[in-house]
């Protein structure tokens, strides 16, 4: 069965510490890895696609990487407002092209 | 550009009464999604549209969920009889890429919260 694991539950950071978050995921065949933003009350917004073993993205103090087995969301000096749930998805090549399977996301506080 | 629409935003009901949730996506995405994000949980694929065609409902709970989106534009997404467990975010989501090889980027609107008693 396909699976996310997303690492740590809650991350609190103060401002300008940084860290990363990691997401595992087991799945046959990997069509497409993503990391998502969702704020309080709003739905997911889209941050980054990885499809590859070895590919990075960046974006502004964001920076995600991925390897066979898992992702991790780097981020460098974290401003109050990066304050959010991260959640990390994938897509396999068995599924419908929009069927994201999803961790449960990890809680980050930014306190300035 | 405008961004996924969703009414209403809030809804409270009684166990085994019935509600609805309209969605409109962004003008010119083929493909239409309804997820069901229960609190602290990632968002799950209920029902995936391309136009007017289901893609995949696998996951839907046939005996009370049901969508359509008629005209390849709207889509209305309906439980009756609602249970407690049924008490979760609704979101609306719609991508453009629909071609073969790449997962589709998917736009999310703000979701419909509903609370069943």
């Amino acid at each position: 069965e396909d699976q996310v694991t997303q690492s740590p539950e809650a991350l609190r950071l103060q401002e300008g510490e940084s860290s990363s978050l990691n997401c595992s995921y087991t799945v046959s065949g990997l069509r497409g890895l993503f990391w998502y933003r969702q704020d309080p009350g709003k739905g997911p917004e889209f941050l980054f696609t990885l499809y590859s073993a070895g590919e990075e993205k960046e974006k502004e103090r964001l920076k995600a990487t991925l390897t066979k087995k898992e992702s991790f969301l780097h981020i460098t000096a974290p401003k109050p407002e990066d304050s959010a749930t991260y959640l990390c998805a994938v897509v396999n090549y068995g599924g419908s092209q929009g069927n994201l399977i999803f961790g449960k996301g990890t809680k980050l506080s930014v306190k300035p | 550009e405008a961004g996924v629409a969703q009414s209403p935003r809030y809804k409270i009901i009684e166990k085994r009464q019935s509600v609805a949730f309209w969605c409109n996506p962004i003008s010119g995405h083929a493909t239409l999604y309804w997820y069901q994000q229960i609190l602290g949980q990632g968002p799950k694929l209920l029902i995936q549209f391309q136009n007017n065609g289901v893609v995949d409902d696998s996951q839907l709970p046939k005996d009370r969920f049901s969508a359509e989106r008629l005209k390849g534009v709207d889509s209305t997404l309906k439980i009756q009889p609602a249970k407690l467990e049924d008490s979760a975010v609704y979101l609306c989501a719609s991508s453009f890429r629909t071609g073969s090889g790449g997962a589709n980027v998917l736009t999310f609107g703000a979701g419909s919260r509903l609370t069943v008693l």
